[in-house]
């Protein structure tokens, strides 16, 4: 059973480009959930998905956006970007309390 | 604003040793505290979901406890090893939906 996946695993993007992560759930998992990890923190969560629809938004800018697709599937829009947004980008399904994490995406903007 | 504090920020110790991290989470409101390891390069790997004051979980040489009245989590590695090198996350959750993570211990253990 593969797990969550999420691509790209890299990308370097300018400074007010826009960017599209996406992210495929584990199997049987309906909820996805996005968290920005900055360098020396912990994950900060972004926002999560249930049913096609934006359930919870953490302390992020209207910049940051996502959508779930009708297979679960997720992505994260971020627009005009900025330096400070380089970060590792998780994306996390779960089941009821327990979230199955993906490997990340690594986002360098210069 | 939650916080979600770990402590030591950084660990080294050598193969055999045991060592501990310690939690702290605001103690209103909790629904459970998650651990989880994360090795460089990989998906973090959840270690135990901690739900009730008093739990303790075992898997392996890793153990943990919950304190929720106090707002406290400890993780225990009996003997460590080389592979148990990695940076362990604790983090808060109140509503059974977002985690608040605290910034990380990171483990490295010499041979």
């Amino acid at each position: 059973d593969a797990g969550v996946t999420q691509s790209p695993t890299h990308l370097i993007k300018t400074r007010g480009q826009q960017v599209t992560l996406r992210c495929s759930p584990k199997s049987g998992h309906d909820t996805v959930s996005w968290y920005q990890q900055a360098l020396g923190q912990g994950p900060q969560f972004i926002f999560q998905y249930y049913e096609e629809e934006e359930r919870q938004r953490g302390n992020f800018p209207d910049r940051f956006s996502g959508h779930q697709f009708p297979n679960y599937s997720s992505e994260l829009n971020v627009n005009a970007l900025l330096l400070g947004d380089s970060a590792l980008y998780l994306c996390a399904s779960s089941a009821p309390r327990v979230l199955t994490f993906g490997a990340g995406s690594r986002l360098t903007v210069l | 604003i939650l916080n979600v504090e770990q402590s030591p920020q950084s660990l080294h110790v050598q193969e055999g040793d045991s060592t501990n991290f310690t939690c702290s989470f605001p103690s209103s409101n909790f629904y459970a505290l998650h651990w989880y390891r994360w090795e460089t390069a990989k998906s973090p790997e959840a270690l135990f979901v901690m739900t009730l004051n008093g739990d303790e979980k075992k898997k392996g040489r890793i153990s943990a406890t919950l304190n929720t009245k106090e707002g406290y989590s400890y993780l225990y590695i009996k003997g460590s090893q080389p592979e148990d090198s990695a940076t362990y996350l604790c983090a808060f959750m109140r509503d059974g939906n977002k985690l608040v993570f605290g910034a990380g211990t990171i483990l490295r253990v010499k041979s």
